[in-house]
């Protein structure tokens, strides 16, 4: 299966600041997706991140929120900017060849954010 | 969009026993339906997963069944072992041949197999 490599592993920010994750993937993928993860709750989609074109967000994200880029079919990055005590949360990148792969969706290790 | 619905949101278990968690979902477009295990501070990783097309799936003592009609799935784990004690996740998402929708996901079981 796909090995994705997500850095960095944690950071602690101040209020106001961005911080960009990456996302490496071992091979090339069709999908790559960033979640957010809440301390003890389930995991949400941000957004899909598309190649070659802008990211599809969900509802609740915007992209002057989290501009994501994705600049070819190995890797991406989710910035999270103009940080807030609110955003401080586990992020995870995505990653699946779509149906016709064999290991469905991977997931990165998270990058966990403490914004103070 | 879609919703995951997951129950129990705890589930203790006598080691050797067997556990059951169950989901719902809202899209009948949905047709790839993956579950996670999540260690405290891991990753999620998918132990089993089912698509549309299949009723049931099993993995040695892992298996998981599908009612299409019922909009319904299920995680079924036997002979449960300390080492199965984690957070479970459904999800649910609309996958095609080259092109995905990011997973919906459940709220989580905490499974606790008590020795």
């Amino acid at each position: 299966s796909a090995v994705i490599s997500q850095k960095p592993s944690r950071d602690i920010c101040q209020r106001g600041t961005s911080l960009t994750i990456q996302c490496q993937v071992d091979s090339q993928v069709t999908m790559m997706f960033w979640y957010r993860q809440q301390p003890g709750q389930s995991l949400t989609l941000i957004a899909t991140a598309n190649q070659g074109s802008e990211a599809t967000y969900e509802s609740g994200f915007v992209i002057d929120k989290f501009p994501i880029s994705r600049p070819n079919l190995t890797f991406s990055t989710l910035t999270v900017s103009n940080m807030s005590p609110e955003d401080s949360s586990i992020y995870l990148c995505s990653a699946t060849e779509g149906l016709g792969g064999s290991y469905g969706y991977t997931f990165g290790s998270g990058t966990r954010l403490t914004v103070v | 969009g879609e919703n995951v619905e997951q129950h129990p949101s705890t589930l203790s278990v006598q080691e050797g026993d067997s556990a059951v968690i169950k989901c719902t979902y809202s899209d009948s477009a949905s047709n790839y339906f993956p579950w996670y295990k999540q260690e405290l501070g891991k990753r999620p990783q998918l132990i089993i997963d089912i698509r549309s097309n299949v009723g049931e799936k099993k993995d040695q003592r892992i298996a998981v069944t599908l009612n299409k009609t019922a909009k319904h799935f299920s995680l079924h784990i036997t002979e449960t072992q300390p080492e199965d004690s984690a957070v479970y996740f459904c999800a649910a998402s609309n996958a095609a041949g080259g092109g995905a929708d990011g997973l919906t996901f459940g709220k989580g079981t905490h499974l606790i197999i008590q020795p």
